[in-house]
């Protein structure tokens, strides 16, 4: 993999159901993994920076993990809100400090 | 403690035309990095000062784009002339220390429409 990938890149969920998106980065030269939540018109909100293999970190309802030696990382979110409804970005950072992000998975959760 | 703001929050100009975003940091914060969305695309790195001081410019698009910060507080990013393909989102974000781990917080953006 050589750029940040997600998937899907949207979903729309049920008010009440739990739901899951992934961001595949490359594995090499990896400090850390940043999530962010971005509501249109607003600032992107961060959630996690994460770095060690294994880390899980939990904010609420909303918690990820990170598998580094694979290049990936896990979003959750468990039962699902109409206000949790953005898009959901995740960025890796490598030993210079940008922030390359991928593409974003956009969420809808129907009331 | 207030956050990252960008002015204006939208501006819409002519093909050919000079616009000038501006963007302050979070108070204390020594690194601030400027991104762009183009064409509902990722949001791409476009540059990162210290302090004052280019740390890293390598995702300037071309010589039409002009970043300062003087004195080391805001910064602004001037494009001239613009030109179409310049329309999007442009965010500015601010960070503590100098180090990958970091948190970078975002501003609101500014969305640039060239016409």
């Amino acid at each position: 993999i050589l750029n940040v990938e997600q998937s899907p890149q949207s979903l729309h969920v049920q008010e009440g159901d739990s739901t899951n998106f992934t961001c595949s980065f490359p594995s090499s030269n990896f400090y850390a993994l940043h999530w962010y939540r971005w509501e249109t018109a607003k600032s992107p909100e961060a959630l996690f920076v994460m770095t060690l293999n294994g880390d899980e970190k939990k904010k609420g309802r909303i918690s990820a993990t990170l598998n580094t030696k694979e290049g990936y990382s896990y979003l959750y979110i468990k039962g699902s809100q109409p206000e949790d409804s953005a898009t959901y970005l995740c960025a890796r950072s490598g030993s210079a400090r940008q922030l390359t992000f991928g593409s974003g998975t956009q969420l809808t959760v129907l009331p | 403690e207030a956050g990252v703001t960008q002015f204006p929050s939208h501006s819409v100009i002519e093909k050919g035309q000079t616009v000038t975003l501006r963007c302050d940091p979070i108070s204390g914060h020594d690194n601030l990095y400027w991104y762009r969305r183009v064409m509902g695309k990722e949001i791409k790195f476009l540059l990162h000062f210290v302090k004052e001081s280019k740390q890293d410019e390598s995702g300037m698009p071309n010589n039409r784009f002009l970043a300062e910060r003087t004195g080391g507080t805001y910064s602004t990013l001037k494009v001239q002339p613009a030109e179409l393909e310049d329309s999007g989102v442009y965010f500015c974000a601010s960070s503590l220390a100098w180090a990958s781990t970091d948190t970078q917080y975002f501003g609101p953006g500014t969305r640039l429409t060239v016409l």
